[in-house]
């Protein structure tokens, strides 16, 4: 089975700083995706970034980007330049290239950002 | 607009009593899913289908039940047998290609008094 593990429940952040959140994970499989998606007060998820296993390259979107690393099974997310916004809830999740499996999640990391 | 629809937003019940929520997409895709978040707990999955007429129980399952009759509708009925019911409820929608994200509804608070 997958297991997704973030081990920061809350993070906090000064507006225009960098904060790292971290996620790992354990399966099996070579193939999969990973994903962190934000979750602000609306409750809306949203996706902010995803990762193919199978590419080297770290994603980057804008001020979002990933630190993979495929060997120690860790997919942190990196936010530069933090703004007001960026409050919320923060999951990191995976999928199995197996068909149209589900995502599995970790349990969250509250992020605020301190003006 | 294309995207997913869950009603209502907020749902009061009394307790032993069935309720249905309901989740609607007009995304054309095949894969449906229900999570339920609680607080510290994450999103666990309820029960998915990846096509009509079929659907796989997730890991919190008990007192759930689901139906897809439609490609487009996939609604959850939280059963009398669901000893703690007051949760938050995602819908979500996966088109049929592997490694495709998953796109989210607005959620249903359901509310057990």
């Amino acid at each position: 089975a997958q297991t997704v593990t973030q081990s920061q429940p809350e993070m906090s952040v000064q507006e225009a700083e960098t904060v790292t959140l971290s996620c790992t994970y354990d399966t099996s499989e070579s193939d999969y995706y990973l994903f962190w998606y934000k979750q602000p007060p609306s409750r809306q998820m949203i996706l902010v970034i995803r990762q193919e296993a199978y590419k080297q390259q770290n994603a980057t979107e804008n001020r979002f980007s990933v630190n993979f690393q495929k060997a120690a099974k860790s997919f942190s997310l990196k936010i530069s330049d933090s703004q007001l916004g960026d409050a919320a809830m923060y999951f990191c999740a995976s999928k199995w290239n197996s068909g149209n499996t589900p995502l599995v999640f970790g349990k969250g990391t509250r992020l605020s950002v301190i003006a | 607009d294309g995207g997913i629809t869950q009603s209502p937003k907020y749902l009061f019940r009394k307790e032993g009593q069935n309720v249905t929520l309901s989740c609607e997409q007009n995304l054309n895709h095949d894969a449906m899913y229900w999570y339920r978040q609680d607080p510290g707990q994450g999103l666990r999955l309820i029960y998915y289908s990846q096509i009509v007429n079929d659907f796989q129980k997730g890991d919190i399952a008990e007192g759930y039940s689901v139906s897809r009759e439609k490609k487009e509708s996939f609604p959850l009925t939280v059963t009398s047998a669901q000893k703690n019911p007051t949760a938050f409820y995602l819908c979500a929608s996966s088109p049929w290609t592997g490694f495709a994200e998953a796109f989210f509804g607005q959620g249903t608070r359901l509310t057990v008094v």
